[in-house]
């Protein structure tokens, strides 16, 4: 049972490029979400998807756009990179009336 | 948004030192959880507190919702070197809002 999978693991990106970073569960979560992790800040929310067709902004949405593919599949877009965007991302999923995350192992991103 | 404060932000002690953190908040929260991040992983559960008051243990870890459900504490006691890493609160204001985290406690025990 894999839980969360994020991919990938390490990235390095230049200002301007884009990329995104794939997050799937195997659990059958209806919820499932994005967090950035930064030093001294704890985790932030970037996006989050309460159910499959919908996405909502978090507390730190911009430069990221997010699609919920389906049930298990939860993608972060970078249209355009910027330095400020350098941190460790984690995609996170909770069943239905639950409010335990489980968490991937994080995708680490460094934008020069 | 929710603002968690915790404390402190990091401690460096000695293995078999029992250890003390805890998080607050101005706001009442209906659920407490407390997450570990191992180097190099996502963070994992490892307490969740539902109702003022509660005590719970997990092994060597013990986790109280606050009476006043402003605050939580999270102890361990004789630590080893697996205890490394960062410890994070997380808090909800009612069921089905979404989860606050504090700013994190980075562990270190020395052998």
């Amino acid at each position: 049972n894999a839980g969360v999978t994020q991919t990938p693991k390490f990235q390095v990106l230049k200002t301007g490029q884009s990329m995104t970073l794939q997050c799937a569960q195997d659990m059958n979560h209806n919820s499932m979400y994005w967090y950035r992790q930064d030093p001294g800040m704890g985790l932030r929310l970037i996006y989050y998807s309460a159910s499959e067709g919908t996405t909502d902004k978090g507390e730190v949405p911009n430069g990221y756009n997010v699609s919920r593919l389906n049930k298990r599949e939860f993608s972060l877009r970078l249209e355009s990179a910027a330095p400020s965007q350098t941190s460790v991302y984690f995609c996170a999923s909770k069943g239905s009336g639950a409010n335990v995350l489980t968490f991937g192992a994080g995708s680490r991103l460094t934008v020069l | 948004g929710q603002q968690l404060n915790q404390s402190p932000q990091s401690m460096f002690i000695q293995e078999g030192e029992d250890v003390s953190m805890n998080c607050t908040s101005s706001s009442i929260f209906n659920t407490w959880l407390w997450y570990k991040q191992d180097p190099g992983e996502g963070p994992v559960l490892l307490i969740a507190l539902y109702k003022a008051g509660e005590l719970t243990s997990n092994g060597r870890l013990t986790a109280q919702f606050g009476i006043t459900r402003k605050d939580s504490f999270l102890n361990i006691s004789a630590s080893i070197p697996s205890d490394v890493g960062i410890y994070f609160c997380a808090g909800q204001l009612r069921s089905g809002s979404r989860l606050t985290f504090g700013e994190g406690t980075q562990l270190t025990v020395n052998p």
